[in-house]
């Protein structure tokens, strides 16, 4: 069982919105302001989207956006296009005693 | 442009000690404020971290693992190495190396491309 909660799996059409959510709890996700999010395709190397919540790395799209409200953090991605289908994972820094955590990912189905 | 590379055997025999390397160009470990990390994915399920390293040799693991976990770093040869004993069937996994800016961010922004090892006798 995985440190921070997601949903198993969500979906959108071309074009629309969707959001990830990802539940943790005061000591990690709640606590500090570094939580970050990966895609991963099929086969593929995890690919970094998202980190310290709201910051996107260069050559990410502005269509991915992150955000957190208390103890959970959210992943939206606007716009849906066909290779954004792929996992998504969240992770937080846990505090000075367990450090990192991880999502158990979120599979992305673009219809 | 920073790469990394994982290599070691990709099978080990239950109870025995799983080591892999992770070779950095393009960049050097010790010339940086970055830290070096491990993460590991068992076949169709999640990321797990497993533990970072600094250039200085300082150290954090996943406290789930930390009696078993070891990672080390070689600045002469710009690799760091982990090494994880007694190992299972459920430490089969694609292992990954990857860097990250400090102790608090989560941010593993350059991965290495994996390295499978099954554990079996």
């Amino acid at each position: 069982q995985s440190a921070l909660t997601q949903p198993r799996s969500v979906s959108g059409s071309p074009g629309q919105s969707v959001t990830i959510s990802c539940t943790g709890t005061s000591s990690d996700v709640g606590g500090y302001n570094y939580v970050s999010w990966y895609q991963q395709h099929p086969g593929k190397t995890p690919k970094l989207m998202i980190y310290d919540v709201i910051k996107r790395p260069s050559g990410v799209p502005d269509r991915f956006s992150g955000s957190k409200s208390g103890n959970t953090a959210s992943l939206t991605i606007s716009g849906l296009q066909a290779d954004d289908e792929a996992d998504y994972y969240c992770c937080s820094y846990a505090g000075s005693s367990t450090h990192v955590v991880f999502g158990g990912g979120t599979k992305l189905t673009v219809l | 442009q920073l790469q990394l590379q994982e290599s070691g055997p990709g099978l080990v025999k239950p109870s025995e000690t799983l080591s892999l390397t992770c070779t950095v160009s393009g960049g050097s470990i010790s010339g940086s404020t970055y830290y070096w990390g491990w993460i590991r994915q068992p076949p169709e399920k999640g990321l797990e971290w497993l533990g970072s390293i600094y250039h200085s040799g300082s150290t954090y693991y996943n406290p789930s693992l930390k009696s078993r976990v070891t990672v080390s770093v070689d600045t002469s040869q710009n690799q760091f190495s982990l090494r994880l004993t007694y190992v299972t069937a459920a430490d089969t996994a694609v292992y990954y190396c990857a860097r990250h800016r400090s102790v608090l961010t989560v941010d593993f922004d350059y991965w290495g491309q994996g390295a499978l090892v099954a554990v079996s006798s």
